[in-house]
């Protein structure tokens, strides 16, 4: 089935940047599209970003965009989120996801445990 | 922009009865060429990442119960619970994949009355 452990959250002053990391296994990293979600504390569920299978393309939510950059790096099966001019309104659980089937499709299975990142001064 | 709107917000229901979410989309998530409506369903507990429930708007997951069953198309969906479990206590998510951005809806919180 897989198993997703994202990493690098923490707390981060407004204006500044993070890295996320989201290590992948018990499944062939390199055929799966991923993204990431987010959830606000006590709220509901945001897409972010994906990238395909290759890395070669790449869609981003507006709310992001310009701001946030998905990558991967399939020789280490892990996925990334480089967040840059990070808002207080940014403050969530990141859940790294896997597209439920090697077509995309656009469903989410597995989700990983997700990592919380405090945008603060 | 595809906006998922569920109703309602929060829902009580006795144990053993059923529970009806439901989840409207502002445009169809229908695609004509595969005869297929691009939504799906997610169970949240707390302190947990959602799960996977339902896809293609009635296609139940492996290992999921079948009291969890999906219907609709087109803009007008609803997840059914048949018979109430405690375990089943949870917020509850449609999601669009017609296209991106991908879309949630605001959630539904099922409690026990």
């Amino acid at each position: 089935q897989g198993q997703l452990v994202e990493s690098g959250g923490g707390v981060v002053q407004p204006g500044r940047s993070l890295r996320l990391s989201c290590a992948a296994s018990g499944f062939t990293f390199s055929n799966y599209a991923m993204h990431w979600v987010r959830q606000a504390p006590g709220k509901g569920l945001e897409w972010v970003a994906v990238i395909s299978y290759d890395g070669s393309n790449e869609d981003y939510a507006d709310s992001v965009m310009g701001r946030f950059t998905i990558s991967r790096d399939n020789s280490k099966n892990t996925l990334y989120l480089e967040m840059n001019s990070l808002r207080v309104e940014n403050t969530a659980v990141y859940f790294c996801v896997r597209e439920a089937s090697t077509a995309t499709t656009g469903w989410f299975d597995p989700w990983g445990q997700g990592t919380l990142v405090t945008v603060s001064s | 922009d595809i906006v998922m709107t569920q109703s309602p917000d929060s829902l009580a229901v006795s144990l053993g009865e059923r529970a009806t979410i439901n989840c409207k989309s502002s445009q169809s998530v229908f695609y004509s060429s595969n005869n297929e409506n691009y939504l799906a369903w997610y169970q949240q507990k707390p302190g947990q990442p959602p799960k996977l429930l339902i896809y293609w708007s009635s296609t139940r997951e492996s290992g999921v119960p079948d009291r969890f069953s999906g219907s609709g198309s087109g803009t007008d969906f609803t997840l059914t619970i048949s018979s109430l479990q405690a375990e089943d206590v949870a917020v509850y998510y449609c999601q669009q994949y017609y296209d991106t951005p991908y879309s949630f809806g605001q959630g539904t919180k099922l409690e026990i009355k």
